[in-house]
C-alpha cells in the first residue's frame, strides 16, 4: 500500500458530462501530481501541485482541471468528457517537489470509462 | 522536450535468468532523474530503481541494478535470478529538475516482460 488513496476506483459516465476525482496524498507528503494511462497516449503527465500552488503543467486539456486543498487533497476535474477521455487516471505524492530524496508514490487510479 | 524510448515492446524469459530492458533518451538538460517503474495486472505503479544523473554509479536495489550510460543516453535495466512475480509492464522514465521544483515524469511506451515458469 503505497498510502496514496484514490476515489473512486472506477466511474462510467457518457459523453458530454463533468467529472471529478478525487485524491489524498501520503500522510505529509505535500506535492501531488495527476497522470493519464490510456493505450493511445500511454502514461502521460497532467499537472502538479505543491502545497496548494500549481508548480508545473504537461499534456492537460483546456477541459480538464485541477486543484489542491488546504488540507493537501487533490481533485481533478474533466469536463465535456468525450470517448477519448477513457483512461486510468493517477494520482502521485512526493515531499520534495524537487524529489531528492524523495521518491513519488502512486495510487491505485481512477478507471474512467466514458460511453 | 524529453523523448524516451522503450524499443522492445515484449520479452519473455525463464525464470531464473537473467533479462536487460533497454532505454534510450533525448535531452538538452543536465539535471535530471531516470527511474524505472514495474506495472503488475493489478494496474498499480511500484518504483523499481532511480538515478540521478550527477551520480556516475549505476544503482542498484536488490536484483535490479541499471546500467546508465550518460553520454550515450542510455538507460537499462538488468533483472537478475528473474521471478514469476518480475511479470508486468516496466515503464522506463525521465524527469527533468528544474529550480522550484519538479516537471513531471516522461514516460516510454513500455514493455511488456514475461517470465515463463
Amino acid at each position: 500500500d503505497s498510502g496514496v488513496t484514490q476515489t473512486p476506483k472506477h466511474l462510467i459516465t457518457a459523453t458530454g458530462q463533468r467529472v471529478t476525482l478525487r485524491c489524498s496524498p501520503r500522510s505529509g507528503d505535500l506535492s501531488v501530481y495527476w497522470y493519464q494511462q490510456s493505450l493511445d497516449q500511454g502514461l502521460q503527465f497532467l499537472i502538479h501541485y505543491y502545497n496548494g500552488e500549481e508548480r508545473a503543467k504537461g499534456n492537460i486539456l483546456e477541459r480538464f482541471s485541477a486543484q489542491q486543498f488546504p488540507d493537501l487533497h487533490s481533485e481533478l476535474n474533466l469536463s465535456s468528457l468525450e470517448l477519448g477521455d477513457s483512461a486510468l487516471y493517477f494520482c502521485a505524492s512526493s515531499v520534495d517537489p524537487g524529489l531528492n530524496n524523495s521518491p513519488l508514490h502512486f495510487g491505485n487510479g481512477t478507471r474512467l470509462t466514458v460511453t | 522536450a524529453q523523448t524516451v524510448t522503450q524499443s522492445q515492446p515484449e520479452m519473455s524469459v525463464q525464470e531464473a535468468e537473467t533479462v536487460t530492458l533497454s532505454c534510450t533518451y533525448d535531452t538538452s538538460e543536465n539535471n535530471y532523474y531516470l527511474f524505472w517503474y514495474k506495472q503488475p495486472p493489478s494496474r498499480q505503479m511500484i518504483l523499481v530503481i532511480r538515478q540521478e544523473a550527477y551520480k556516475q554509479q549505476n544503482a542498484t536495489e536488490n536484483r535490479f541494478s541499471v546500467n546508465f550510460q550518460k553520454a550515450a543516453k542510455s538507460f537499462s535495466l538488468k533483472i537478475s535470478d528473474s521471478q514469476l512475480g518480475d511479470t508486468a509492464m516496466y515503464f522506463c522514465a525521465f524527469m527533468k529538475l528544474r529550480s522550484g521544483g519538479a516537471d513531471g515524469l516522461t514516460f516510454g511506451k513500455g514493455t511488456h516482460l514475461i517470465i515463463q515458469p
